[in-house]
């Protein structure tokens, strides 16, 4: 089956700092790629995908860019703000499949 | 507003009891999975079904069923509860083809095996 690994585990950045985290998968056949952000007690909730037609996608400060050649894929947080600190997951599948999601990022932003 | 609403929202049981997590989507989805969350695991995916009478087996099934029976509803049941199964289970749904589309998530149930 498909194998989702992401790193770091945790990351600390200083407010208007860039984070990036990464996440590569084993199945070449995935086509779905999206990431998710969980506020401590809260529920994961999406905040940005791409699929596999596409290299990059942009929505304000957050970006993600697609490798299907090399299998990964990234999010990036430019001028973080200490309300982006969370935990965030990447996830992948393909069709006829349910979502695989990474063991998640812990980002802690500091003003 | 459309939904999805998880019951009970927290729980104690002992070990070896019958315990049933209850999901209930409003959004008419055909898509609807159980996952779970621990420490140091992320987000497990431990059942799925595409539709009505349709389940599948995840990543983490044994110990749970599922059956769907209608639209809205895919309960979990947890046979003979084991501390192992202390968790965070989060039950979510999503629309159209199983690949591709955004899922939702409920607000999670806190369970707790004694």
């Amino acid at each position: 089956g498909e194998n989702v690994e992401q790193h770091p585990s945790t990351l600390s950045v200083q407010e208007g700092d860039s984070a990036v985290i990464k996440c590569t998968y084993s199945d070449s056949a995935s086509n779905y790629f999206p990431w998710y952000k969980q506020e401590l007690g809260k529920r994961p909730q999406l905040i940005i995908d791409i699929r596999s037609n596409v290299g990059e996608k942009k929505d304000q400060r957050i970006a993600v860019t697609l490798n299907k050649t090399a299998k990964h894929f990234s999010l990036h947080i430019t001028e973080t703000q200490p309300e982006d600190s969370a935990v965030y997951f990447c996830a992948v599948n393909q069709a006829g499949t349910a979502l695989i999601f990474g063991k998640g990022t812990t980002l802690s932003v500091s003003s | 507003d459309a939904e999805i609403t998880q019951s009970p929202r927290h729980k104690i049981t002992e070990t070896g009891r019958q315990v049933t997590l209850a999901c209930h989507q409003t959004w008419n989805h055909n898509n609807m999975f159980w996952y779970r969350q621990d420490l140091g695991h992320g987000l497990r995916l431990i059942h799925y079904s595409y539709g009505v009478q349709d389940t599948n087996k995840g990543e983490v099934s044994d110990g749970y069923s599922v059956s769907r029976s209608n639209t809205e509803d895919l309960p979990l049941t947890l046979e003979s509860a084991a501390s192992s199964q202390t968790s965070v289970y989060f039950c979510a749904s999503s629309d159209g083809s199983l690949s591709g589309n955004t899922i939702y998530f409920g607000e999670g149930s806190w369970l707790t095996v004694v």
